[in-house]
């Protein structure tokens, strides 16, 4: 397509819940990253692939988070026995490049948002 | 955790006036790059620029970057109403996953018609 497609766009949980976020980013985008994005905050960086290779995944904040992106395209994150504290907007982004273009900069989908009750 | 902060935290204008918001980060840089993100949406792209520049423009809006000072503004002229939106910037980290961006807390700006 011709953006970064997230779904679902809303996503309630109960506390306990796992759930699955999805992300479809450009064709041919070899980077793909996701942030979380807490109310009235700035992105905050989760993790990174380089095509199917996790390369960062130090953002993750527990065991609970969990991304994959098997075949270089669709990438997923899994969120395992949600909490309250893990209601936030997901973002993600992808890039042509490794590096950050010196025109794009990175193209960001419109999000998950995460409520968990 | 964040780069820096942007300042002030929330600005409110009438339309046609100037907007001008600031940018402050922590380490060293290649290049610092400005996000708009209206409410309940993705991020856009709106400029970078490159560590060696020291301004840049894009249509209304100019940005300057000053390495020493590890600050950056982001000064959009003749504001719209449909400038209303959160602006962050963000720097690039090398250091870990080549190219990993790290943002600020973000400007949120209103424009009044």
């Amino acid at each position: 397509g011709a953006g970064v497609s997230q779904s679902p766009r809303y996503k309630v949980a109960k506390r306990g819940q796992d759930v699955a976020l999805r992300c479809d980013p450009i064709s041919g985008h070899v980077s793909l990253f996701w942030y979380q994005q807490a109310l009235g905050q700035g992105p905050e960086f989760l993790t990174y692939f380089q095509n199917e290779a996790q390369l960062d995944k130090s953002g993750l904040p527990s065991d609970r988070f969990f991304a994959e992106r098997p075949e270089g395209s669709v990438s997923t994150l899994k969120i395992q026995r949600t909490q309250q504290e893990d209601s936030a907007v997901y973002l993600c982004a992808s890039s042509q490049l490794r590096a950050v273009s010196a025109r794009n900069g990175y193209t960001f989908g419109s999000g998950t948002r995460l409520t968990v009750v | 955790s964040q780069q820096g902060e942007e300042d002030p935290q929330a600005l409110s204008i009438q339309e046609g006036e100037n907007a001008t918001m600031n940018c402050s980060y922590k380490t060293s840089i290649n290049n610092l790059q400005w996000y708009r993100q209206n409410s309940g949406r993705g991020l856009v792209h709106l400029i970078l620029i490159r560590s060696n520049e020291r301004e840049k423009h894009s249509g209304r809006l100019r940005v300057t970057l000053d390495t020493s000072k590890k600050s950056s503004s982001l000064l959009i002229t003749a504001s719209r109403a449909a400038d209303t939106a959160s602006y962050f910037c963000a720097t690039v980290d090398y250091g870990g996953s080549q190219g990993n961006l790290i943002f600020g807390k973000g400007t949120k700006l209103s424009v009044k018609p």
